[in-house]
């Protein structure tokens, strides 16, 4: 079985201070992560994903995610916000063991609200 | 067009009615998934297809729901007898190789309204 938590369901931050959104997994077999982002009224769009090279894996606009195996974390982080960095992300798992058709586990979301 | 192209893009019925919503993938993608988001919820399993292969439909939440997958491209969910509790977003994705990479490209989704 596998579950995915988001710490937070809303994140707020000033335009130019980091971005910090937090996700916990569970997988009983070796995860593939994942964030995916959704602005208003648009579907989801991959931003980043872990699949068993490198730990810390970089995104498009400037986000990153590291895996923590020891503390089964995938945060995303970001140096610095942008306004257009407004929107609700997504922390993702999936069980690779399962093949071809990969079961994702969508974690609730974490609505980021980026202030002036 | 160049992505997962979903209609329509709003639906309000009213409760008891049948309502169909539609999926255009990316053309060449086999896989195809139905998620249904709620608010607060985040995204529900629905269904998903792949290439000729029996759909998996253990995310469906009721015999009223069914969907179906014609010449392995254009993809129809229907709701049968809708009740409010129905109301959310259906988000439609398809992806290469049934999301072993895990990007899957998502529709703008179909909200569904039942009065």
């Amino acid at each position: 079985a596998q579950s995915v938590t988001q710490l937070d369901s809303h994140v707020s931050v000033s335009e130019g201070t980091p971005v910090l959104l937090r996700c916990n997994y569970s997988s009983s077999y070796s995860p593939s992560l994942f964030w995916y982002v959704q602005h208003p009224n648009k579907g989801l769009q991959l931003l980043l994903k872990y699949t068993s090279a490198a730990t810390l894996v970089k995104g498009i606009n400037g986000f990153e995610a590291e895996f923590k195996k020891s503390e089964t974390s995938f945060h995303l982080t970001k140096p610095s916000a942008h306004m257009s960095d407004a929107a609700e992300y997504f922390c993702v798992v999936s069980d690779r063991r399962i093949g071809l058709h990969s079961t994702l586990t969508f974690g609730k979301g974490t609505m980021l609200l980026v202030s002036p | 067009g160049a992505g997962v192209s979903q209609s329509p893009s709003n639906k309000v019925t009213e409760k008891g009615k049948d309502v169909e919503l539609r999926c255009d993938p990316i053309s060449g993608h086999t896989a195809l998934y139905w998620y249904r988001q709620s608010l607060g919820q985040g995204l529900e399993f629905l269904i998903y297809f792949q290439g000729n292969s029996a759909p998996d439909k253990s995310g469906l939440p009721s015999d009223r729901f069914s969907a179906e997958r014609t010449g392995g491209s254009v993809s129809t969910l229907t709701i049968q007898r809708t009740q409010q509790e129905d109301s959310a977003v259906y988000l439609c994705a398809s992806s290469f190789s049934g999301g072993s990479t895990g990007e899957l490209f998502f529709g703008e989704g179909s909200r569904l309204t039942v009065l």
